[in-house]
């Protein structure tokens, strides 16, 4: 069964870096879509990502945060400058179209010292 | 507001017993699933069901939708060890990018 992907699994880095979060969708999917989940807390949606455009964002993607889609299988997360509140699991999803049901990837731990 | 409260916070029951789970929103629809995430993995996919629907089942799964009261119930039956985990409602909203909003979630624990 096709799985959307996820790299790094575990990505540790200092305050004040940027890091790019990696995720490889269902091939044939149209929409993507970023959670991140705290440590003991609830998954928050982040930002939603259709025809190489943004569709909707959360409070929290603020201007510190993008999104791309740069080869037609790539959608990445950067954060510019990490701060202490961006350690979380950060887990990508994709769907063909409307109708259908998300599909999670297995997540990057991103943890900021 | 608020979307997907899940109760209780926690639940802890002997190997074999049955365990509710319910779920409440406060908007409009599209669907309702259940996940499962043991302690810092990945989320697990347990069953959506519609607007449309009342009842669905899969395996020792039953999940029940009540649209009227803004309310979900997820019974896994004759639990297991292996069950232990904590379970998230998500909803999909109707308009939008379809986002889903997820619950706060319940952690079970089955005691063998």
């Amino acid at each position: 069964e096709p799985e959307v992907t996820q790299t790094p699994s575990h990505q540790v880095t200092q305050m004040g870096q940027e890091v790019i979060l990696r995720c490889v969708p269902i091939s044939n999917h149209l929409y993507f879509y970023w959670y991140r989940q705290i440590l003991g807390q609830k998954v928050e949606f982040l930002v939603s990502f259709y025809n190489n455009e943004i569709s909707e964002k959360s409070e929290i993607f603020d201007d510190q945060f993008s999104v791309e889609r740069p080869d037609g299988s790539n959608f990445t997360l950067k954060i510019r400058s990490t701060k202490l509140e961006d350690s979380a699991m950060y887990f990508c999803a994709s769907r063909q179209s409307e109708g259908h049901r998300q599909f999670f990837g297995p997540g990057t731990r991103l943890t900021v010292l | 507001s608020q979307q997907g409260e899940e109760d209780p916070q926690a639940l802890s029951i002997q190997e074999g017993e049955n365990a509710t789970m319910n779920c409440s929103y406060k908007t409009s629809i599209n669907n309702l699933q259940w996940y499962r995430q043991n302690s810092g993995r990945g989320l697990v996919h347990l069953i959506l069901i519609r607007s449309n629907e009342r009842e669905k089942h899969s395996g020792r799964l039953r999940v029940t939708l009540d649209t009227s009261k803004k309310s979900s119930s997820l019974l896994i039956t004759a639990s297991r060890a292996a069950d232990t985990a904590s379970y998230f409602c998500a909803t999909e909203g109707t308009g939008g990018a379809q986002k889903l909003v997820f619950g706060q979630g319940t952690r079970l624990t089955i005691n063998p």
